[in-house]
C-alpha cells in the first residue's frame, strides 16, 4: 500500500499566474481533501472530492478549483495567484464509506511561493 | 472565527515527563476529534482520536481526554521522548468523514533530553 504523494515539492510563481498542484492518493481511497497551511497556522480546508465530484468547500474563492480522477490522483488549480496564496498545500485521502472513524492520510505537501 | 483553539503555541518538557497539550473548541456540533503530529517537511500524521460519546481514549503512551461540557480536550504523552518533538494539531469534524475537518493552529512540542 503506497502513501499519499504530492508534486512538486516546491514551486515559485509570480502574482497573476496560474498553478496546478498534483496529488496521488493511497490506492483504493475514494475521497481526497485539499488544505492550505499558511505559516504559523493550522491547515485550512479548501475542498473535498468524493468519486470525482466536489462534495464540500471551505471559504476559498472560485479561483481555487480541483479535479479528481479515477486513478486516485487529483489536482488543485489556482488562478490569478495572489501574494497571500503563498503557503503549504496539503492533500489528504481517505477510503472509508464516510464513517465516523475514517481517517485522512496526508501527503508531504507542496510549498508554493508567490512573488 | 477560530472554532478550534490551541492557546499554547509552544511547550517544552523534559524527557521522561508528561506532556499535556490542550485544545478548546466552540462548535457543539463537532462529533469527532483528532490529534495530528507534524514534523518539518512532512505532512501531518494521524496520532489518536476520540468520539464525542467518550471521555477518554488511550493508545500506548498517548491518551486523549474529552470534556464535552467544557468543550475542551487534551493530549497526554507519557513518558515524553525526544522523538515526540513536533507540532501537534488538534482537529475536529462532524459525524462523517465527509464533513470538513477544522484544525487548530498547532502547538510546537520540544522534548529536552
Amino acid at each position: 500500500e503506497t502513501g499519499v504523494t504530492q508534486s512538486p515539492t516546491h514551486l515559485i510563481k509570480t502574482r497573476g499566474q496560474q498553478v496546478t498542484l498534483r496529488c496521488s492518493s493511497q490506492s483504493g481511497h475514494n475521497t481526497v481533501s485539499w488544505y492550505q497551511q499558511a505559516l504559523g497556522q493550522g491547515p485550512q480546508f479548501i475542498f473535498q472530492y468524493y468519486r470525482e465530484e466536489e462534495n464540500g468547500r471551505g471559504n476559498f474563492p472560485p479561483r481555487f478549483s480541483g479535479l479528481q480522477f479515477p486513478n486516485y490522483s487529483s489536482e488543485l488549480n489556482v488562478n490569478a495567484l495572489e501574494l497571500d496564496d503563498s503557503a503549504l498545500y496539503l492533500c489528504a485521502s481517505s477510503g472509508g464509506a464516510g464513517g465516523l472513524t475514517d481517517t485522512q492520510y496526508f501527503g508531504p505537501g507542496t510549498r508554493l511561493t508567490v512573488l | 472565527d477560530q472554532q478550534v483553539k490551541q492557546n499554547s503555541p509552544s511547550l517544552s518538557v523534559q524527557e521522561g515527563r508528561i506532556s499535556i497539550l490542550n485544545c478548546d473548541y466552540t462548535n457543539s456540533m463537532f462529533d469527532y476529534f483528532l490529534w495530528y503530529k507534524k514534523y518539518p517537511a512532512e505532512g501531518p500524521t494521524f496520532l489518536i482520536s476520540i468520539s464525542s460519546i467518550k471521555d477518554k481514549n488511550e493508545d500506548g503512551r498517548f491518551t486523549v481526554f474529552l470534556n464535552k461540557s467544557a468543550k475542551h480536550l487534551s493530549l497526554h504523552i507519557v513518558p515524553s521522548q525526544p522523538g515526540d518533538s513536533a507540532v501537534y494539531f488538534c482537529a475536529a469534524r462532524g459525524e462523517t468523514s465527509y464533513d470538513k475537518v477544522i484544525f487548530g493552529p498547532g502547538t510546537s512540542l520540544s522534548v529536552i533530553p
